[in-house]
């Protein structure tokens, strides 16, 4: 149980194109959904925590305008990193946490490659 | 279907035993062991796997991969109240990292 996928596992853009990421909680509902971001050998960066149906709230230094999450139902969230740059290559990292029991459940990642 | 099992799920000691903490994994493709601190909003980098029988250290706390038996165990000796977090495993294959569901140690005074 409590399973969490990723959409898609890799993807390659150029510069200045979007990107839509998506993070599904395949058997339980997510009321919660973070997005995290990680460099090699790095700790994971958090991006933003997200409620099902209300706004996401970023960490500082972390563009709300760039880094769109959409929360709209209890199993998907999406991070749709706009106008990209190759900075903005990374891994992409989603967890999920349901209301009861409150642990984390983390996707699989999705490597963003910017040319 | 990739798979990451960490062991125990929760353990509780006092300040200054040693304990050692379980992960194996089922991982196609497998390139590497990673291991997490979670105190509070993101997960802390510690350690990074590759190679079999090889031990990292650092201060500690250690680590050691067999890939043979497809298992890590991470050690920390004389542990102190602020170690008390949740352990995550994580194995990296092809297709990004498998979490276990980490263990949750809590350090007493």
């Amino acid at each position: 149980g409590a399973v969490v996928s990723q959409h898609p596992s890799r993807v390659i853009c150029k510069s200045g194109t979007s990107v839509k990421i998506e993070c599904r909680s395949l058997d339980f509902q997510a009321t919660t959904m973070f997005w995290y971001r990680q460099f090699p050998k790095q700790s994971l960066m958090l991006m933003a925590t997200s409620n099902e149906g209300s706004k996401a709230t970023y960490e500082q230094g972390v563009e709300k305008d760039k880094f769109l999450i959409n929360h709209a139902s209890l199993t998907l969230s999406t991070l749709t990193v706009t106008s990209a740059h190759p900075e903005d290559s990374s891994f992409y990292i989603c967890s999920a946490s349901d209301r009861v029991v409150h642990e984390q459940y983390f996707g699989p990642g999705t490597r963003l490659t910017v040319t | 279907e990739d798979k990451v099992v960490q062991s125990p799920l929760s353990l509780v000691v006092h300040e200054g035993d040693t304990v050692t903490l379980n992960c194996s994994y089922e991982v196609t493709n497998f390139r590497s062991l990673l291991w997490y601190k979670q105190e509070k909003k993101a997960p802390t980098f510690l350690f990074m796997l590759t190679s079999s029988g090889i031990e990292k250290k650092s201060g500690r706390l250690s680590s050691i991969l067999d890939k043979k038996e497809l298992f890590s165990i991470l050690n920390i000796t004389a542990t102190q109240t602020g170690d008390s977090a949740v352990y995550l495993c994580a194995g990296g294959g092809a297709d990004g990292l498998t979490f276990g569901k980490g263990t949750h140690l809590i350090i007493q005074p």
